[in-house]
């Protein structure tokens, strides 16, 4: 069965204090690995795809990797606005032939002055 | 550039009527995407729409249904609501099925 899995659940930073958020994942037809931020009532806000093994990709304070297992979100020196919940999505081959979207359960960051 | 825009944000119902949701992509963008987002569920795929073709559908019941216009305007419809229905409901575009631009949500509560 198809499954993303975050963690950990919730992580408690100082501001700049560096750490990683973890996205492990079993699916078959693996077509993308998608990260998003979302900001309490606000709808998630696309970060990065990451599309092979060894991919990298960075933005400000944040960096993504990916392996044929798992992927990391790390955040460098992070700031309180970058408190947040992070999710992780992985998009497959749906059995129609279109796409399908795992979302995991999210990590909520929060980063203290 | 406008974003992707849903309506209405909120919306109080009673079990067992319907509901019809509205979904604007960012023009240009012909992928729609509908997701429920429940705080024990987490975000769950309903389906995806491509140049008014439903291409997949995720693990709800036949009471949750859908369709996008030539303008790729979606609309999402749920019959014979439900408690357990009582969601954000959350629209996302794509010009390419790649990266998704969310709307804010419909917030909908079931009583």
């Amino acid at each position: 069965e198809d499954q993303v899995t975050q963690s950990p659940e919730a992580l408690r930073l100082q501001e700049g204090e560096s750490s990683s958020l973890n996205c492990s994942y079993t699916v078959s037809g693996l077509r993308g690995l998608f990260w998003y931020r979302q900001d309490p009532g606000k709808g998630p806000e696309f970060l990065f795809t990451l599309y092979s093994a060894g991919e990298e990709k960075e933005k400000e304070r944040l960096k993504a990797t990916l392996t044929k297992k798992e992927s990391f979100l790390h955040i460098t020196a992070p700031k309180p606005e970058d408190s947040a919940t992070y999710l992780c999505a992985v998009q497959a081959v749906g059995n129609t032939g279109g796409f399908k979207t795992i979302f995991g359960a999210g990590t909520r960051l929060f980063v203290k002055a | 550039k406008a974003g992707v825009t849903q309506t209405p944000r909120y919306l109080i119902k009673t079990r067992g009527q319907q509901v019809t949701l509205s979904c604007s992509p960012i023009s240009g963008h012909r992928s729609v995407s509908w997701y429920q987002q429940t705080p024990g569920q987490g975000l769950q795929f309903l389906f995806e729409y491509f140049s008014e073709t439903q291409r997949n559908k995720g693990n709800f019941p036949g009471r949750f249904s859908g369709r996008q216009f030539s303008n790729s305007r979606s609309e999402m419809n749920v019959s014979t609501l439900e408690l357990g229905d009582s969601a954000l409901y959350l629209c996302a575009s794509s010009y390419s099925s790649e990266a998704y631009t969310f709307g804010s949500g419909t917030r909908l509560t079931v009583v």
